[in-house]
């Protein structure tokens, strides 16, 4: 079945440092891609995603590629700061699954020290 | 932004006992959904329900568990007889229209801890 590999945690940086999580899937038909952020006390809460091969999803700084030849979306930042200290999530939905059921790696605590 | 709501953040329960996981869903999303999460695992699907039915449910999902929409706002998941292995951070989700690249909104979670 589908699934989602993510580096293990946790990641600790300094501000300002480069950042990358990475994340590889398995999936039988053409899933969308998604990177899911849970701040300390919230809910998960979708950070960027990208629907299809080679399209690159970003916000607030993030960017992740859509590489199908690889199976890889992995999440980067150039520049990280210390309220980006969170667990981060990849996620698949198969496009072929009306219902829009997500599936999780295991998540990535990211800790940014000043 | 709108928010999920979940109560309680924390319920602690004897084994054998039923509990009952409480969500207010956005108000005009149609797709509800639990997830849960044991201690250093991955966020696992439980179940999906739209127009008042199970959409889709996982292995995990067997007949310990239960879903209701009682009323016009409310989304619980019922835990008959609760076992050890229950012990989770137990989140709900709500979506617009179910599409597959559609965002999902969560809640904060429930930490439920079985003695």
């Amino acid at each position: 079945g589908d699934s989602v590999t993510q580096m293990e945690g946790p990641v600790t940086l300094s501000e300002e440092a480069f950042l990358t999580i990475n994340c590889t899937y398995t999936a039988t038909g053409y899933p969308s891609l998604f990177w899911y952020v849970q701040y300390p006390g919230e809910g998960l809460q979708l950070l960027l995603k990208a629907t299809k091969a080679d399209d690159k999803g970003s916000n607030k700084g993030f960017e992740a590629t859509y590489r199908k030849e690889t199976t890889s979306f992995h999440l980067e930042k150039g520049s990280v700061q210390v309220s980006d200290s969170a667990v981060y999530f990849c996620a698949l939905s198969d496009r072929g699954n009306q219902g829009g059921k997500l599936i999780f790696g295991q998540g990535t605590e990211l800790s940014v020290k000043p | 932004e709108p928010e999920v709501t979940q109560t309680p953040s924390h319920q602690v329960t004897q084994m054998g006992q039923e509990v009952i996981l409480r969500c207010v869903p956005i108000s005009n999303h149609l797709y509800f959904y639990w997830y849960r999460q044991i201690l250093g695992q991955k966020v696992e699907f439980l179940v999906s329900f739209y127009n008042n039915e199970i959409s889709e449910k996982s292995e995990i999902f067997d007949d310990q568990f239960s879903v209701e929409r009682p009323d016009g706002s409310n989304f619980t998941l019922k835990i008959r007889s609760t076992k050890l292995e229950d012990s989770a951070m137990y989140f709900c989700a709500s979506s617009r229209l179910g599409q597959p690249n559609e965002k999902l909104f969560f809640g904060s979670g429930t930490q439920l801890s079985v003695l």
